[in-house]
């Protein structure tokens, strides 16, 4: 099972939005609403920001959204802020011969 | 509060073995699916094994498949991997993660703060 594919690096400026994309296929994105997102700052454990495609956690700023077609996942960050640098990793359900979890390869994200 | 505290990991010759460990607290182990992630040095996230929450079902990744194997003891509120034939690749850092209530496999809303595993000669 390949990684989900995400941009390498975004950026924007303060106030700005940003999306960042997550293509995956058929057996993964595609057809399941089990995907996530995480933000990862350095030397620090993920953070759950986005679950079953567009649901927030509690505590989860509004600023953060996020939506699928097909089998391309995006998260939306509106309002840029400083904080929001970071890496960003999409996560999927798949099945191949038994249901695994499949990440993608992460996208960092510069505030400029 | 949720804390999740792995530990065991070192440093390990490539066809070694390691048992890692995380122990568990300020929730009911018992009721909630586990994982494995890795992440190695400089790089993304890989999931790696999820164990349901009666220890009957494990799926793995297909990169640690026939090596690695998951566990879990509610008694004592601990996860466990244990690793053979290790290579330079498993080099990374491990963390146990919980899936959130409500969810399936993809949402881990705790996270340990990891343990590093380094595959060396």
């Amino acid at each position: 099972q390949s990684a989900l594919t995400q941009p390498a690096s975004v950026s924007g400026s303060p106030g700005q939005s940003i999306t960042i994309s997550c293509t995956g296929t058929r057996s993964d994105v595609g057809t399941y609403n089990l995907l996530s997102w995480y933000q990862q700052r350095p030397g620090k454990a993920p953070r759950v920001l986005i679950y079953e495609v567009s649901k927030r956690p509690a505590g989860v700023s509004y600023r953060f959204s996020g939506s699928k077609s097909g089998n391309t996942a995006s998260l939306t960050i509106s309002g840029l802020q400083a904080d929001d640098e970071g890496d960003y990793f999409c996560c999927s359900y798949a099945v191949s011969n038994t249901p695994i979890v499949v990440f993608g390869g992460g996208t960092r994200l510069t505030v400029l | 509060e949720v804390q999740l505290v792995e530990s065991g990991g070192t440093v390990v010759q490539p066809g070694g073995s390691l048992r890692l460990s995380c122990a568990a607290s300020g929730f009911a182990f018992d009721t909630f699916s586990m994982h494995w992630v890795r992440q190695r040095p400089g790089k993304g996230l890989e999931w790696v094994s999820l164990i349901n929450r009666r220890a009957d079902v494990a799926y793995y990744a297909d990169s640690v498949k026939g090596r690695f194997i998951i566990s879990r003891d509610n008694s004592e509120n601990s996860l466990y991997l244990q690793m053979y034939s290790l290579t330079t690749d498993d080099t990374a850092v491990y963390y146990c993660a919980k899936e959130a209530r409500g969810t399936q496999f993809v949402t881990f809303d705790f996270w340990g703060q990891g343990t590093l595993v380094t595959v060396s000669s």
